[in-house]
């Protein structure tokens, strides 16, 4: 499976975007690129999903390279409830599928 | 609408007793998985269920850990003679086409289990 690199940790001012990278050189043409996060406490929460073009939703915005071996995760203004690790999973198009997660990003924001 | 939801919430219990985990997906989702979450770890996969199609069970780590799901909704994530290693929270989530279009996964907030 194509692996994904992630800082382990990352801070933030609320209220100030947060760009979170991912690194993921050996990706697949059929490899689409998954962000999730996890609260404390919680299960994972679904955010962004994109295969090559960038993506918007009421959440955040993915930004994927050219060359597809990069992404990054804009949340466009952090607040205190995004804290929380993000994971960055490459998940194949065309099989069944479980999740690969890593270690994730954990974000600290503060006020 | 409803997400997906697992009970108990909590579960303790003494090493060598069996355990059940009860997950109810989505209304409609064809697919179901089982991920478990050690302290501080991150997910690791359990066992997969697609439509009528047989299981992926190859994230089972042990013949102790079974799963099943009956007609095609819930689904039941059983451990046989607990052992301590087993203390975790296990996750359940479901997808609408599964396989197909890299559809997202929906978490339910796992059962957290403790062998004591």
């Amino acid at each position: 499976d194509a692996k994904t690199t992630q800082p382990n940790s990352m801070e933030s001012n609320e209220e100030e975007p947060v760009h979170l990278p991912c690194n993921h050189s050996t990706i697949s043409g059929t490899d689409y690129i998954h962000w999730y996060r996890q609260l404390p406490s919680q299960g994972p929460e679904y955010v962004i999903h994109g295969l090559t073009s960038n993506v918007n939703n009421r959440m955040a915005s993915l930004a994927i390279a050219e060359d597809r071996k990069s992404s990054t995760l804009i949340l466009h203004r952090a607040t205190l409830r995004d804290a929380a690790v993000y994971y960055c999973i490459l998940a194949r198009y065309d099989s069944g599928y479980a999740l690969n997660f890593g270690k994730g990003t954990s974000l600290l924001v503060t006020p | 609408g409803a997400g997906v939801s697992q009970s108990p919430s909590n579960k303790v219990t003494e090493k060598g007793k069996d355990v059940e985990l009860r997950c109810d997906p989505i209304s409609g989702h064809t697919a179901l998985y089982w991920y478990r979450q050690s302290l501080g770890q991150g997910l690791e996969f359990l066992i997969y269920f697609q439509g009528n199609s047989a299981p992926d069970k190859s994230g089972l780590p042990s013949d102790r850990f079974s799963a099943e799901r009956t007609g095609g909704s819930v689904s039941t994530l059983t451990i046989q003679r607990t052992q301590q290693e087993d203390s975790a929270v296990y996750l359940c989530a479901s997808s609408s086409l599964g396989t197909l279009r890299g559809q997202p996964q929906h978490f339910g907030d796992g059962t957290r289990l403790s062998i004591l």
